[in-house]
């Protein structure tokens, strides 16, 4: 069975610098998707980034990106110039390919905290 | 953009009670998915559906049931309710579009067992 593992479960970061959050995972399945959620204090779960196990180049959407190294089983989130807003939890998540409609699996989570 | 839609927003029950949870999903997705975040835990799988059929199945209780119906929403009853029950029930979809991959979240329903 598949497991991730987020081994940070708080970080603090000041207001406009960069933090990197870390993410390993374990599974036996060469298709696979990760993604990161954000969890805000209201505790919707809101996609952050994703992933795809095949593609080599790191995703990226605005602030936030990815460094997928599949060998090594890591997938950190690095956000930059950090804002008040990004204050949340965030969860590393993994998904088992193959089309199907397969639950996800999530690490125990990171508490970002945001300093002003 | 149209988001999941998720009801009742807040439910407070007693022990031993039946409460049923109901979950729309994005329109043209025709997958749906539920999960149970507790207190201070991350979301725990639950079980899936897609075209009505039951598709994956994490650690949901016997006590607890789901179906998938023609227009793709979805409800997961919870007899027998536990003090434990109480916790953040999530529905998600995906679209069969692009593969399923990518799951989007509703706002959750908050349970309360006494």
């Amino acid at each position: 069975a598949q497991t991730v593992t987020q081994s940070q479960p708080e970080m603090s970061v000041q207001e406009a610098e960069t933090v990197t959050l870390s993410c390993t995972y374990d599974t036996s399945e060469s298709d696979y998707y990760l993604f990161w959620y954000k969890q805000p204090p209201s505790r919707q779960m809101i996609l952050v980034i994703r992933q795809e196990a095949y593609k080599q180049q790191n995703a990226t959407e605005n602030r936030f990106s990815v460094n997928f190294q599949k060998a090594a089983k890591s997938f950190s989130l690095k956000i930059s110039d950090s804002q008040l807003g990004d204050a949340a939890m965030y969860f590393c998540a993994y998904k088992f390919g193959g089309g199907g409609a397969d639950g996800l699996t999530f690490g125990k989570g990171t508490h970002l905290i945001i300093q002003p | 953009a149209a988001g999941v839609i998720q009801s009742p927003r807040h439910l407070i029950k007693e022990k031993r009670e039946t409460a049923t949870l109901k979950c729309y999903p994005i329109p043209r997705h025709d997958t749906v998915y539920w999960y149970q975040q507790g207190p201070g835990q991350d979301p725990q799988f639950l079980i899936s559906f897609y075209e009505k059929m039951q598709s994956d199945k994490g650690s949901i209780p016997d006590r607890f049931s789901a179906q998938q119906f023609s227009d793709y929403h979805s409800e997961l009853n919870m007899s027998s309710l536990e003090l434990g029950d109480s916790a953040l029930y999530f529905c998600a979809s995906s679209p069969l579009a692009g593969g399923r991959e990518t799951q989007y979240f509703g706002p959750g329903t908050r349970l309360l067992v006494l």
